[in-house]
């Protein structure tokens, strides 16, 4: 079946760092994709989104990057700070479909 | 802003007891979704109603059902609660108006433990 996954568990960056997260999905039918920030003891908070008509998406600090030849998405957050410290999921969505499928989440430890 | 609510955010029940979660929305939201969060897991979604009394199942609805007689209120029910259903249970609504396009707004999550 469709799932969405991502390279790394882990991404530890010093502080004022740029951190790049990676995920891998599977359904060529998905043509939406979220990234979500969940921080400790909070529901995951949407961060960006992006079509699958563009390859790129730039928000305050953030950019998502989608290649659709290899199916790879991913997230770039500019001068990292430790308010970025949080799990990471990325997210993907077929138009008019309701269900949201998630990757398993990549932890984001910022060291001062 | 777009605020869900959850009941509890921590519950512990005995196996074979009937539970119910209980999610408010308060922005008119079409869409309501139950999912649960297991480490190394990801997301993982339980039901979903895309109208007042209307559910469609999941991925793993398998020991769950689900309410909702009202557009603001989504209730997961756990008929018979087990000790595999420990895990943090997640509400979020959307308002997909047929793009496919709208993000999800969650809760703060119910982490419920089963003994």
């Amino acid at each position: 079946g469709e799932s969405v996954g991502l390279h790394l568990p882990t991404l530890s960056v010093q502080e004022g760092d740029n951190s790049i997260i990676n995920c891998a999905y599977s359904n060529s039918a998905s043509d939406y994709f979220i990234w979500y920030k969940q921080e400790s003891g909070k529901g995951p908070q949407f961060i960006i989104d992006i079509r699958s008509n563009m390859d790129k998406r730039q928000g305050q600090r953030v950019t998502v990057l989608l290649n659709k030849t290899v199916k790879h998405l991913s997230l770039q957050i500019a001068a990292t700070q430790p308010g970025d410290s949080a799990v990471y999921f990325c997210a993907e969505k077929t138009a008019g479909g309701f269900k949201t499928i998630f990757g398993a989440g990549t932890r984001l430890f910022v060291k001062a | 802003d777009v605020k869900v609510t959850q009941s509890s955010r921590y519950l512990v029940k005995r196996t074979g007891e009937k539970v119910f979660l209980e999610c408010v929305q308060d922005m008119d939201h079409e869409n309501m979704f139950w999912y649960r969060q297991d480490p190394g897991l990801g997301l993982r979604l339980i039901y979903f109603s895309y109208d007042v009394k209307m559910k469609e199942k999941g991925d793993i609805p398998e020991g769950y059902s689900v309410s909702r007689e009202k557009k603001e209120r989504f209730s997961l029910i756990l008929e018979s609660a087990s000790t595999n259903q420990t895990s943090m249970y997640l509400c979020a609504s959307s308002s997909d108006r047929g793009s496919g396009n709208e993000k999800l707004f969650f809760g703060s999550g119910t982490q419920l433990s089963v003994l």
